[in-house]
């Protein structure tokens, strides 16, 4: 079953304004923790801002925050200000426990382009 | 040197080929791992090594063999490749303990004629 689903392959934004990144997630796990990356062309995987599952404020870095919504399984990354630096895949991730880091599933991705 | 290095960074070969991917980290990490990164599928997780020993092998196929010599060098040995395995290969490190974050590399864009 997909642990981790991202239903936009592709968003567009025009630069200086605010966009929202989907990611919904499944897990019976009561500890766990979500990740957001971003993906240049360049090819390396930038990691952006993590939440835990106790945590009871939304992470922030900077302009990215994310809206952690336990009840809805969501944990959708906000990108405020948008540059034309931020084009690239975005990838929602999720590690299930708190010992087995290895158990990280990655969502699809969704493509975000920016406008001048 | 920046965070996770990986070499080379495209590859071209032969099915009847043998190549190795290299990743090499400066973080002081102790786990490293292998994914593999297909158009339009998510990211696979190949391997898994903690403190050199490998724990997760996520039914890779054997003309896939990892190498872990030490706490900072992973490899990923090709051979008898098949063009369904032309990918991104990504190399990220960690420390095993807690919720610590993947640093990745790169990436090594493997293509197989």
């Amino acid at each position: 079953a997909q642990k981790i689903t991202q239903t936009q392959p592709g968003m567009f934004v025009q630069e200086k304004e605010a966009v929202t990144l989907d990611c919904t997630y499944d897990t019976s796990d009561q500890s766990y923790g979500l990740f957001w990356y971003k993906q240049p062309s360049s090819g390396e995987m930038i990691f952006l801002i993590y939440q835990g599952s106790y945590d009871e404020q939304n992470a922030t870095e900077g302009r990215y925050s994310l809206n952690f919504q336990k009840a809805r399984k969501s944990a959708n990354l906000v990108i405020s200000a948008s540059q034309l630096g931020d084009s690239a895949m975005y990838f929602c991730a999720m590690r299930e426990g708190l010992r087995n880091n290895n158990d990280m599933r990655f969502g699809a991705g969704t493509r975000l382009t920016v406008k001048p | 040197e920046t965070g996770v290095t990986q070499t080379p960074r495209h590859l071209v070969m032969g099915m009847t080929n043998k190549k190795s991917l290299k990743c090499e980290q400066h973080l002081g990490h102790n786990a490293m791992y292998w994914y593999k990164q297909s158009a339009k599928k998510p990211l696979e997780l190949m391997f898994v090594y903690s403190l050199e020993e490998r724990v997760e092998n996520n039914s890779v196929p054997s003309r896939f063999s990892p190498e872990c010599p030490n706490s900072s060098h992973l490899f990923l040995h090709l051979h008898t490749l098949q063009p369904e395995d032309s990918a991104l290969y990504l190399c990220a490190s960690s420390r095993w303990e807690g919720a610590n974050v993947l640093t990745f590399g790169a990436g090594s864009r493997l293509t197989v004629l």
